[in-house]
């Protein structure tokens, strides 16, 4: 099945700082979306991606389907982005909607 | 428009028992989803349904089971409880198919005694 690998697996910034996540995946796909966890283990919903760019205040996303990847850009962090990102991706073969997750980046921001 | 929600959100069982958990999708939404998480394995895919059918299924034991009713909520159910069944279990909707973006509920935490 698909692969996904995201990096850093842990990141330590002071407030302030800007910062890029990565996300590569092994195989074509039909959805990308980028999540944030939450202390209480909600995902909340960040970016729906599959290709493209897109924006929304301090966050944006960038994927390169062609070439596999996709990356999430924090700007002007603040301590309430703290927490676990997740990447996760729905291959291209089927119609069914299995979401295959990367392990997830640990952001840490302080003050 | 309400969210996903998940019933109940914390549970405590015994080894040996088993569990029901409850999905009730966005409205409108006619897929779900269902996924474990653990600190060893991360986030985990168990099965997902679509109009009544189980569309696609991980690789769990068949201890885990699920159904989706006609209103497009799902229940999963665990029997014969094993303390590894402790985890996190979430739960997606989306309209229909896998290209269209998934919502998650709160989770239920299970935790086996």
């Amino acid at each position: 099945g698909i692969q996904v690998e995201q990096s850093p697996p842990d990141l330590i910034l002071q407030e302030g700082a800007n910062s890029t996540l990565r996300c590569n995946f092994s195989d074509s796909v039909n959805n990308l979306q980028w999540f944030h966890q939450n202390p209480w283990g909600q995902l909340i919903n960040l970016f729906y991606i599959p290709s493209g760019t897109k924006q929304n205040g301090r966050l944006s996303a960038t994927t390169v389907a062609t070439e596999r990847y996709s990356l999430l850009y924090i700007s002007s962090s603040q301590t309430t982005d703290s927490g676990v990102y997740f990447c996760a991706v729905v291959d291209y073969t089927g119609a069914n909607s299995k979401l295959t997750f990367g392990k997830g980046i640990t952001l840490s921001v302080r003050p | 428009k309400a969210g996903v929600t998940q019933t109940p959100r914390y549970l405590i069982k015994t080894r040996g028992q088993q569990v029901t958990l409850s999905c009730s999708p966005i409205s409108g939404h006619r897929s779900v989803s269902w996924y474990q998480q653990t600190p060893g394995q991360g986030l985990q895919f168990l099965f997902e349904y679509f109009s009544e059918t189980q569309r696609n299924k991980g690789n769990f034991p068949g201890r885990f089971s699920g159904r989706q009713f006609s209103n497009s909520r799902s229940e999963m159910n665990v029997s014969t409880l094993e303390l590894g069944d402790s985890a996190l279990y979430l739960c997606a909707s989306s309209l229909a198919w896998g290209r269209d973006e998934q919502f998650f509920g709160p989770g239920t935490r299970l935790t086996v005694l």
